[in-house]
């Protein structure tokens, strides 16, 4: 069974702070890896893709994968309240091409 | 990335009746896909519907329930039958990168059902 865990949150950060997002996933056979970014009563958006070890920069965001420790994180810098949202974790195993989801980390930035 | 609209974005049906749901998309696209969420849960894979082929549905999930159609390389349809109170939740559709190349997943905006 593919597993993806996201702790719940909230995360609850100031404004103009690094938020700090975390993700694991169960299969080491996973390649490539995503986070999208979900407004309460909208759908995902993809913002971030990552599929080799190391930092991945775009803008305020950052994704960070380490396959060893099976481990990828998404790190928002200068955080506004407009990032307050639920980021979804999801990976794709090699040979896949449905991703698994984890549950969401409840980001919120106050002012 | 694509651009995919979801009719109806949301309805409210009585319990026993159907709602079919519709996915278009700009670009032709090879796998779409249909998920649910229900309120403060994550994404759950119903099926994947490709061209010219039979849907393949999830564990849990069976074509009876869900009859899905995917008609041409940009659109499709998830129909929920027999509706009962347990079916409210919102339904995505999704797409693959239509350049084919990432693997990448796309949705369109959603839709909201309550079944009452």
């Amino acid at each position: 069974q593919k597993e993806v865990e996201q702790n719940s949150g909230p995360l609850s950060v100031p404004e103009g702070a690094i938020a700090s997002l975390n993700c694991t996933y169960s299969d080491r056979g996973s390649q490539s890896f995503f986070w999208y970014r979900q407004y309460s009563g909208k759908s995902p958006e993809l913002i971030m893709s990552i599929y080799s070890n190391g930092d991945k920069e775009d803008g305020r965001f950052t994704a960070q994968l380490n396959k060893a420790s099976q481990y990828v994180s998404l790190l928002i810098r200068d955080s506004q309240p407009s990032d307050s949202a639920t980021y979804l974790c999801a990976v794709l195993s090699g040979g896949s091409y449905i991703p698994t989801f984890g549950r969401g980390t409840s980001l919120i930035v106050h002012p | 990335s694509a651009v995919i609209s979801q009719k109806p974005s949301r309805d409210i049906c009585q319990r026993g009746t159907s709602l079919t749901i519709q996915c278009q998309v700009d670009s032709q696209v090879t796998m779409m896909f249909w998920y649910r969420q229900q309120p403060g849960q994550s994404l759950t894979l119903i099926a994947t519907a490709n061209q010219g082929s039979e849907a393949t549905y999830e564990s849990g999930f069976v074509i009876d329930k869900f009859p899905i159609s995917r008609p041409n390389l940009t659109f499709s349809t998830l129909t929920v039958s027999n509706l009962s109170p347990e079916d409210s939740s919102i339904y995505l559709c999704s797409v693959e990168d239509p350049g084919g190349s990432s693997y990448e997943q796309y949705f369109g905006p959603g839709t909201r059902l309550t079944v009452t």
